[in-house]
């Protein structure tokens, strides 16, 4: 079966400080990977894609790596602003005719000033 | 180019009603995603469309729902004969046709809120 977990379930951290979310799946046979952003009330903002080729991705404060062959993912921030607390997600898309995404269970982020 | 847009953002039922969610995806896009997120759960998978064909409904319940996405006109995904377990949040996405190279990148719309009383 194709999971996807992510740990921990809820961080709390004081401004400025640097993190990392981390994503576990169980099928390592990716197509690639999605980490989001979503905010209380609010859709999905998507943060970063990595192929199943690479091993990072970079925008701006996020770094997010790859190791397929571990089944993990981490999404790293940068220097947290309060502008940061939101609930990220990952989510894993496999090979195949369907596109679909398979999410992980989030972590829900507090940034505190 | 405008985001994916959902119509209505809220919606309110009785149970035993019925519920039709609207999705319009970003301008060029052709394929259609419908997720669902149940209060304290993840987003789960619903159904996959591209213009006039379901491609995957594996996540879709077996009776109640369904989903269309017409030639002309938004995506609907419809319940039928609603129940208190209905009440969640809907989303839908949306991506470009894709070539060699293309990052498939699924762009979310807002969300319909589904509440059944």
């Amino acid at each position: 079966k194709q999971e996807v977990t992510q740990i921990p379930a809820a961080l709390s951290v004081p401004e400025g400080e640097n993190l990392v979310l981390n994503c576990s799946f169980t099928d390592s046979a990716i197509y690639n990977l999605q980490w989001f952003r979503q905010d209380p009330g609010k859709g999905l903002t998507s943060l970063l894609l990595i192929q199943s080729s690479q091993r990072e991705q970079t925008s701006g404060r996020l770094n997010a790596s790859l190791d397929k062959s571990s089944g993990r993912s981490t999404l790293y921030i940068a220097a947290s602003q309060p502008g940061d607390s939101a609930t990220y997600l990952c989510a894993v898309r496999y090979g195949g005719a369907t596109n679909k995404l398979i999410f992980g269970t989030g972590t829900l982020l507090a940034v505190q000033p | 180019n405008a985001g994916v847009m959902q119509n209505p953002r809220h919606l309110v039922r009785r149970r035993g009603q019925e519920a039709r969610l609207r999705c319009s995806p970003m301008k060029g896009h052709s394929h259609v995603y419908w997720y669902r997120q149940l209060p304290e759960e993840g987003l789960k998978f619903m159904v996959y469309l591209q213009k006039e064909n379901i491609i995957d409904e594996s996540g879709m319940p077996k009776e109640r729902f369904s989903a269309e996405f017409p030639k002309e006109g938004p995506s609907i995904l419809r319940i039928q004969q609603v129940v208190r377990g209905d009440s969640a949040a809907y989303f839908c996405a949306s991506s470009p046709d894709w070539g060699q190279g293309f990052q498939e990148t699924q762009y979310f719309g807002p969300g319909t809120r589904l509440l059944v009383l």
